[in-house]
């Protein structure tokens, strides 16, 4: 099956740095690759995703990357807020079975 | 939030008890999944469903068994509790959007076996 992995599982930035988080999938058929965020004791919610047939996706201040020939993908963050503090999680899919990384804690000090 | 309600939200547990856990969603979603999360180890996938009784195991499968009797609820069971199933456990649907088939989920349910 699908394996996921991310790098790193904890980045610390000062605010107004850019983060970026990295992963990569094992399995070449995936073809969906979302992003989740998730806040201190809430629910994992979507901020980003991209198709594999497209490179590039940005919304405001993140964007991702997608290389499918290396099979892997990146989240990036600019001018980062102490908000953005959370554990962002990528994933791999293809049809419906979905993958996760183990998740980045992110931390930004202001 | 894709209409999704877990209960009961927080339970603790004496190992060796049995214990069901319900998510429900209002929206009509064919696929709907448990997850359990754990440090370090991300989200992992216990089992899904995509049908009224038509259900798999995912990657987290062992001590847990689920049923769907009904579209709008998906029940988790763990037959036995033990300590390592302390966790918190999300469910979830894949509802279509333009990129692909996401997953949203629902608030958490937060087990503790002791």
């Amino acid at each position: 099956g699908e394996n996921v992995e991310q790098h790193p599982s904890t980045l610390s930035v000062q605010e107004g740095d850019s983060a970026v988080i990295k992963c990569t999938y094992s399995d070449s058929a995936s073809n969906y690759f979302p992003w989740y965020k998730q806040e201190l004791g809430k629910r994992p919610q979507l901020i980003i995703d991209i198709r594999s047939n497209v490179g590039e996706k940005k919304d405001q201040r993140i964007a991702v990357t997608l290389n499918k020939t290396a099979k892997h993908f990146s989240l990036h963050i600019t001018e980062t807020q102490p908000e953005d503090s959370a554990v962002y999680f990528c994933a791999a899919s293809k049809g419906n079975d979905m993958r996760f990384g183990a998740g980045t804690r992110l931390t930004v000090k202001p | 939030d894709a209409g999704i309600t877990q209960s009961p939200r927080h339970k603790v547990t004496e190992t060796g008890t049995p214990v069901t856990l319900r998510c429900h969603q209002t929206e009509n979603h064919r696929y709907m999944y448990w997850y359990r999360q754990d440090p370090g180890h991300g989200l992992r996938l216990i089992h899904y469903s995509y049908g009224v009784k038509d259900t798999d195991k995912g990657e987290v499968s062992d001590g847990y068994s689920v049923s769907r009797s009904k579209t709008e609820d998906f029940l988790l069971t763990l037959e036995s509790a033990t300590s390592s199933q302390t966790s918190v456990y999300f469910c979830a649907i894949s509802k279509k959007v333009y990129s692909g088939n996401t997953i949203y989920f629902g608030e958490g349910s937060w087990l503790t076996v002791v």
